[in-house]
């Protein structure tokens, strides 16, 4: 069974960092993009940023709302990714989903996602 | 980059069936579109993708035979036929463009759907 569990939300200020973990177990971790996709309250699905495998020599690739600000990495051997947040701002507030998308055929994606981590960005 | 649009609400009695829409927006009628289902309170889960010739690849996990897509034109549809209780979602469409560095995955806006 496939589980991706996001940890490490929580309440920070204006200008404050956090950094999200996202563990991965069922699945091939390590051949998969990890992706980080965000949701405002009572709203639809946003891009973040992904991190490629390491067969794509572990790329990333951000939305323009974040770049400069936040980070993604991946650690294969722990079957985890990050999501480092920095400069936060009052509309960063959001469940933060992780979510790994592999090819397992040329027309066939696999794609998986957490149950979701709340921040929250406020003083 | 394409946009996708979606009604915001749609209902559906017990036992009937419903489509759901995503409109692609113009010059990008040749896009793949991907449905997920988000019940309250969870994260989203795969349904399955949909170009202009229907469904490419396999559905997600556990995604039921009553679920069934198409496409035509701008449109891709998810169809949810006797519906069930637990159908009760919202629904997410989903697109990749770009590759590389040039990469984005857009989203419309969801429909939640309500069974009555």
């Amino acid at each position: 069974e496939v589980h991706l569990v996001e940890s490490g939300g929580g309440l920070v200020q204006p200008g404050g960092s956090l950094k999200l973990s996202c563990g991965g177990s069922g699945f091939i971790f390590s051949g998969s993009a990890m992706h980080w996709v965000r949701q405002a309250s009572g709203k639809g699905l946003e891009w973040v940023g992904r991190i490629r495998s390491k067969a794509n020599n572990y790329a990333t690739t951000y939305a323009a709302s974040v770049k400069g600000r936040f980070t993604i990495s991946r650690d294969d051997s722990k079957n985890t990714a990050y999501l480092q947040m920095n400069s936060l701002k009052t509309e960063d507030t959001a469940v933060y989903y992780c979510a790994s998308r592999r090819w397992s055929t040329v027309t066939t994606l696999q794609n998986y996602w957490g149950q979701g981590s709340l921040v929250t960005v406020s003083s | 980059q394409p946009v996708l649009t979606q009604p915001p609400s749609a209902s559906a009695s017990l036992g009937a069936s419903v489509t759901l829409t995503c409109t692609l927006s113009s010059d990008y009628s040749e896009y793949n579109v991907d449905w997920y289902q988000q019940r309250p309170g969870k994260g989203p889960r795969f349904v399955m993708r949909v170009g202009t010739g229907g469904i490419v690849g396999s559905k997600g996990d556990g995604i039921p035979d009553r679920f069934s897509v198409l496409g035509s034109g701008l449109n891709r549809y998810l169809t949810i036929n006797n519906i069930q209780e637990e159908d009760e979602s919202d629904y997410h469409c989903g697109a990749d463009h770009g590759s590389g560095s040039s990469f984005v995955w857009v989203f419309g806006g969801g429909t939640t759907l309500t069974v009555l």
